[in-house]
């Protein structure tokens, strides 16, 4: 079953804007994942924030975690059109190797 | 690091034959592997998780004599569609576990005609 929320399902901006996208959760949860698939291939890892972290960097990737609200939100700055991609959101409640629940995903489109 | 490649990239089948498709982690050992399947502009459905060595477990709903799955070693899963037939044309993604991470092949998709 699918806990991850993404909001909005698709987002088209101008290139050099900043992307937010937002998941939504529903249980307890060890770790929050973002990744990136471009159209009609696997999924790239993007970044993890752990349960007990609130923020993240990673290159123009900035992710936020709210336990309390079982939300996350994923800010992607100064966008480029190679950022147009679907996202998802994935959680995992153990840690570890483990299944992990994906969210419905969010399109992005970076017009240049 | 962490690659992993997934073959055939795609295949087109008539119905009623069985179709193998192969994950394999290229540069760490992957004691878990997962299958998933996606339709199109929709998230992934996780089928099952493969361990090393042990039967797989299969998410509620799948088929397990339908998708056979079989992890003989830390770096290879294979999937087997048998007894194909149309409403199983779809993409098939593999990943293999890394401490949280999983790490995704390119898929395969399948057509069954």
């Amino acid at each position: 079953s699918q806990q991850g929320e993404e909001d909005p399902q698709a987002l088209s901006i101008q290139e050099g804007e900043n992307a937010t996208m937002n998941c939504s959760y529903k249980t307890s949860i060890n770790n929050l994942q973002w990744y990136r698939q471009n159209s009609g291939r696997g999924l790239v890892h993007l970044i993890l924030i752990r349960s007990n972290e609130r923020e993240k960097h990673s290159g123009r990737l900035r992710v936020t975690l709210d336990t309390s609200k079982k939300s996350s939100s994923l800010l992607i700055t100064a966008s480029r059109a190679a950022d147009t991609a679907s996202y998802f959101c994935a959680t995992g409640r153990q840690g570890g190797s483990e299944k992990l629940v994906f969210g419905k995903g969010m399109k992005l489109t970076v017009n240049p | 690091g962490a690659v992993v490649s997934q073959h055939p990239s795609w295949v087109i089948c008539k119905s009623g034959t069985s179709v193998k498709i192969e994950c394999r982690s290229l540069d760490f050992q992957a004691t878990t592997m997962f299958w998933y399947r996606q339709f199109p502009k929709q998230s992934l459905m996780l089928m099952a998780t493969s361990n090393e060595g042990s039967k797989a477990t299969y998410e509620q709903g799948v088929e397990k004599d339908k998708f056979l799955i079989n992890h003989a070693s830390l770096t290879l899963s294979t999937l087997t569609v048998t007894s194909a037939h149309p409403e199983d044309s779809s993409f098939y993604i593999c990943s293999a576990g890394r401490w949280e991470t999983q790490y995704f092949g390119p898929g395969t998709r399948l057509l069954v005609l």
